[in-house]
């Protein structure tokens, strides 16, 4: 049972710029950063953006996040056709003391 | 560059313990982070399974605490995940994770609940 809420699906023309949200609450998000994952096809997830905003090296500048309140979001501007794949938003959670995940949002580029 | 090697059994028989070891580089087992066990069942999400504090202490997803155990090795830089009575349910790639700023994750490790 994920503790934080996405959109089941997103999707744009390549180029486009799309958003994706994830809705946590005082006890994860709202106290803690934020980690996206980007999963391809077949593999394992990739850590895509870290502490709220930071991207690991390699990570293109075309993915960003943010944070606000007990709410996050990742933008991926200039879709491109790599980027069809399942996204999740991350964060410790004070309550558990554990790692709570979003529950996927599967981005297709049409 | 902190590296994180998940092994163990790829086949476990239903009922039985599910026993996997995280083998870490780079950093020891003793810093001040979390460590600890996330799963994927096929096709499904991310499960945050339970963790490890550099202390200790550990603490597990409700609907899994009955059945997890998580330990440390200091002494071989490892920690370790067991399951018991599991069941098809918890047929799933398993990975084992240092829960920091930019978390570090294994490669992951399929296990399947099989007779």
């Amino acid at each position: 049972q994920s503790v934080l809420t996405q959109p089941p699906s997103a999707s744009g023309t390549p180029g486009q710029r799309v958003t994706i949200s994830c809705s946590g609450s005082s006890s994860n998000i709202g106290s803690n950063n934020v980690n996206w994952y980007q999963q391809l096809p077949g593999t394992a997830p990739k850590l895509l953006i870290y502490s709220n905003n930071q991207r690991p090296s390699g990570v293109p500048d075309r993915f960003s996040g943010s944070k606000s309140g007990t709410s996050a979001s990742l933008a991926i501007s200039g879709l491109q056709s790599e980027d069809e794949a399942d996204y999740y938003c991350a964060a410790w959670d004070d309550s558990l003391n554990g790692y709570v995940f979003g529950t996927g949002t599967k981005v297709t580029v049409l | 560059q902190v590296q994180l090697q998940e092994s163990g059994p790829g086949l476990v028989k239903p009922s039985e313990t599910l026993s996997l070891t995280c083998t870490v580089s780079g950093n020891s087992i003793s810093s001040i982070y979390y460590w600890g066990w996330i799963r994927q069942p096929p096709g499904k999400g991310l499960e945050w399974i339970g963790s490890i504090y550099h202390s200790g202490s550990t603490y597990y997803n409700p609907s899994l605490k009955s059945r997890v155990t998580i330990s440390v090795d200091t002494s071989k830089n490892q920690f370790s995940l067991k399951l018991s009575s599991v069941t098809a349910a918890d047929t799933a790639v398993y990975y084992c994770a240092r829960f920091a700023d930019s978390p570090n994750w294994g490669q992951g490790t399929l296990v399947t609940v099989s007779s």
